[in-house]
């Protein structure tokens, strides 16, 4: 696709609920990752997918948190049972496989409009 | 958490002048990069500049790298009312694929 999309673009909800949000990266892109906004700081990392490898997890905040990627495109982040301190903006970017332009590091990540989650 | 700190917090500056935001950060790096936020929604990327590099160059946009001091500098010129933004650093660690992201500079051009 030309970008990457994220949908919904605003989700409101009440506390308690769970809720769903879709990332669709951009066409060969095989590395995906998810970051929380709150309001004025910087991005919060959450999750990572390299292809098939075993995802980093590591910067999911509780288990309330998960995500999944499907056929190595389009990944779902879940909320369960959302809290009031959920409310942020959710952002998907995704990349090339990072060190493939040179080195180890990360490389150039392509980031989609975000999903603006308010939890009541 | 994180590593990337920019200062300023916030810059006002007249269309037309320059703008510079600085980055600071910790633990060696492969490369940096510098984005754009509009209106607190997507980031687009700007600029990437390798551990090896000390300046580089792009339109408007020049950024410098010193890893001795672990900082580098963005530097808008002759900004517009369009660059009004949240500007951030991110460090891509020798070591780890992961950007680490700084808390970001508001940047507003005044007309």
């Amino acid at each position: 696709g030309a970008g990457v999309s994220q949908s919904p673009s605003n989700k409101v909800t009440e506390k308690g609920k769970d809720v769903e949000l879709r990332c669709d990266p951009i066409s060969g892109h095989t590395a995906l990752y998810w970051y929380r906004q709150s309001l004025g700081q910087g991005l919060e990392f959450l999750i990572y997918f390299q292809g098939n490898s075993a995802p980093d997890k590591s910067g999911l905040p509780s288990d309330r948190f998960s995500a999944e990627r499907t056929g190595g495109s389009v990944s779902t982040l879940t909320i369960q049972r959302t809290q009031q301190e959920d409310s942020a903006v959710y952002l998907c970017a995704s990349s090339f496989p990072p060190g493939l332009a040179g080195g180890v590091g990360g490389d150039t990540q392509y980031f989609g409009p975000g999903t603006r989650l308010t939890v009541l | 958490s994180q590593q990337g700190e920019e200062d300023p917090q916030a810059l006002s500056i007249q269309e037309g002048e320059n703008a510079t935001m600085n980055c600071s950060y910790k633990t060696s790096i492969n490369n940096l990069q510098w984005y754009r936020q509009n209106s607190g929604r997507g980031l687009v990327h700007l600029i990437l500049i390798r551990s090896n590099e000390r300046e580089k160059h792009s339109g408007r946009l020049r950024v410098t790298l010193d890893t001795s001091k672990k900082s580098s500098s963005l530097l808008i010129t002759a900004s517009r009312a369009a660059d009004t933004a949240s500007y951030f650093c991110a460090t891509a660690p020798d070591s780890n694929y992961q950007l680490i992201w700084g808390a970001g500079t508001k940047l507003i051009i005044k007309p």
